[in-house]
Formats: C-alpha cells, structure tokens, sequence
C-alpha cells in the first residue's frame, strides 16, 4: 500500500543535542510537509517542500531545520532542542493540484530529556 | 485570511447514540473542507473531504458531513457511535491550489458504553 512512513515512532534525545527524524513515501506526491503537535493542540505547519522548493513558516524557529534529498525522503533537524520542543512531529505529503488532500504519517513522538 | 470553529472540545456520546461535531468556517471563496480522525499515538487520518462537488460527503468508518454554504457549516455525523470511534477530530480548510491547510482546535470525541 502507499503510504507515509516516519522512524523512528518514538525518539528521546537530550537538551541541546541535534537530532534527526524521519520521512519516507510510496504516494510519488511532490508536496511534503512538516509539522509540530503538542498535547491537546492541532497541529501546527513547521514548513513544506514543493518539490525542490522550501518553504519555510513565517514564525518556525531558527532551531528546526529540513532537507529533502529525493522526492521520496524529508528529514527533519532539530539543532539544539530544548525542553518546549516536546511534541508529536507529523509529516504529510501531497500532489499539486486541486485540494491538494494531506495524507500524513503516524508521526514521531520526541522527548527531551 | 480563512478559519475554523469547532463547537466544543469535549464531546461525550453512548454507544448506539448518534455523533454530532461541530465545525464552521470563514472563507470568502468556496474552501474546500476536511475532516481528520486521530488515535491517541497517531498521525491524522483522512476521514472525508468536500471539493465543491455532492453536498453531502460520505467517508469511512460510517461518518458522513454535509456542506453547507447558508450556513457556512462542515459538520460530522454518524448515526451510531461505536467504541472505536473514540479519538480526536479535527475540521480543516484549505482556500486553493497552494494554500496552507487551517486546522480548527480538534474535538474530542468520548463514547461511552
């Protein structure tokens, strides 16, 4: 089935050390997103990539970073996480056109130690 | 710039009972509309959406909204809850081609048996 895929499900890292999550998909959709949830809270759109293009949110901090290599992987960089940046990240992807439907992955739970 | 209301946070129901959620949007063009369902744990899922075409929206796991432009409505419903549809759920507009997708604050959906 095509999907959207996120590894590590559950990543603990330590105040101020750099992590890396992940994202994959099989959809061949050109539009990947990133986004941060906290408890209680929908989600909240960190940045996206149109193909080659990124596309960063006026108010996401210098501290989270991406990269897209392919279309098929997005990564996510967080340089110096700190205690707030606890949260759900979900990646979404889709395809250019019309509604542009988001179908998103089941997300990364991060915790900083 | 569009939003969305949706009507209550917390929304309780007994099995059997029908599923009224909430969800009104602002927009000065026809949006086009979504509903997301999420697990605790999980990343959001598509339930249904509305891109200008039937009126009345027919989804998964039984749920059906009906859009409605006198009222500027999207609501949720399902004629018997069941156990399983205990979650989050989430309203969400997206304006056009290209526009970011605005998420109302989710409702959470408590079935009781």
């Amino acid at each position: 089935d095509a999907m959207v895929i996120q590894n590590p499900r559950y990543q603990v890292t330590q105040f101020g050390k750099p992590v890396t999550l992940s994202c994959s998909q099989t959809l061949n959709h050109n539009v990947m997103y990133w986004y941060q949830q906290k408890s209680s809270q929908a989600p909240k759109l960190l940045f996206h990539y149109y193909d080659k293009d990124f596309n960063n949110e006026a108010d996401t901090p210098d501290n989270f970073q991406s990269r897209r290599p392919n279309t098929s992987f997005c990564f996510l960089d967080i340089r110096s996480p700190g205690l707030g940046d606890a949260a759900m990240y979900l990646c979404a992807t889709s395809s250019r056109g019309r509604e542009e439907t988001q179908y998103f992955g089941p997300g990364t739970r991060l915790l900083v130690l | 710039a569009q939003s969305v209301t949706q009507l209550g946070s917390h929304v309780s129901v007994s099995e059997g009972a029908l599923v009224l959620l909430r969800c009104n949007y602002s927009s000065s063009v026809p949006p086009y509309l979504f509903w997301y369902v999420q697990y605790p744990n999980q990343g959001l899922q598509l339930l249904l959406k509305y891109t200008s075409a039937a009126t009345l929206v027919k989804g998964i796991n039984g749920f059906e909204a009906e859009f409605k432009k006198s009222e500027t409505s999207f609501h949720l419903t399902k004629p018997s809850a069941h156990m399983s549809d205990a979650a989050e759920y989430f309203c969400a507009v997206k304006k056009s081609s290209g526009d970011k997708l605005t998420f109302g604050t989710g409702t959470r959906l408590a079935v009781r048996p």
